[in-house]
């Protein structure tokens, strides 16, 4: 399906564990995005990708790490899960050309860390 | 970014206009205004966003003031599936969307 993926959608997982999700995209967007949403805020930026092999961080990037071997894919791993990052993230991509401010979402993947 | 300021929530009638105010007073010459909305429990989606003029698309209108200190998004003919949350964020068309608090708008019918 085209579009732009995640998995898992729901995870449960305790403090301490390694946690990857998962983003995919169809369009070969250059860029690609991670949010972390916590219930009844807005998103914040965790890292973000202009092109594969190429990562930055964003507002939130501590406890999380990225890689980009591809352009279709983005996961983003915690490699020791806490509690206060029991959160909804999102992946979003958006193209190099044309309008420089729309992004496209994922569904989101809501993560709970016990 | 210039911050922007939002009402947090705002009721509207189905089939009538929603219009949604935005105040970004410090908002920088090459800085955009653009709209966001998050429909509950879904990634948000791009609406719309302008610089000086006035724009419109198959969404919405944006209508941004002659100082740039404000706007207003608006839905002509909002229906219950525009009940959502509606970030409006001002940036320089640069990769860090802030996405402040957003003003829930619940259609009624």
């Amino acid at each position: 399906d085209a579009g732009i993926t995640q998995s898992p959608r729901y995870k449960i997982t305790e403090t301490g564990r390694q946690v990857t999700l998962m983003c995919h995209q169809t369009w070969s967007h250059s860029y690609m995005f991670w949010y972390r949403q916590d219930l009844g805020h807005g998103l914040r930026l965790i890292y973000y990708s202009a092109a594969a092999d190429i990562t930055d961080k964003g507002e939130v990037p501590d406890g999380y790490v990225v890689s980009r071997s591809k352009t279709e894919n983005f996961p983003l791993t915690l490699e020791s899960a806490t509690r206060s990052q029991t959160s909804v993230y999102f992946c979003a991509s958006r193209s190099r050309q044309g309008n420089p401010v729309e992004q496209f979402f994922g569904p989101g993947t809501r993560l709970t860390v016990l | 970014d210039a911050k922007t300021t939002q009402p947090t929530s705002m009721d509207c009638a189905e089939g009538r206009a929603a219009n949604l105010p935005c105040n970004h007073s410090t908002i920088s010459g090459n800085e955009y205004v653009y709209w966001y909305r998050q429909i509950h429990s879904q990634g948000p989606q791009y609406i719309i966003h302008g610089l000086k003029n006035n724009e419109t698309n198959e969404m919405a209108s944006l209508i941004i003031t002659e100082d740039r200190k404000s706007s207003t998004l608006i839905l002509p003919h909002a229906t219950l599936r525009d009940t959502a949350v509606y970030y409006c964020i001002v940036n320089n068309a640069g990769n860090m969307l802030t996405f402040g608090g957003g003003t829930r708008l619940m259609v009624k019918p």
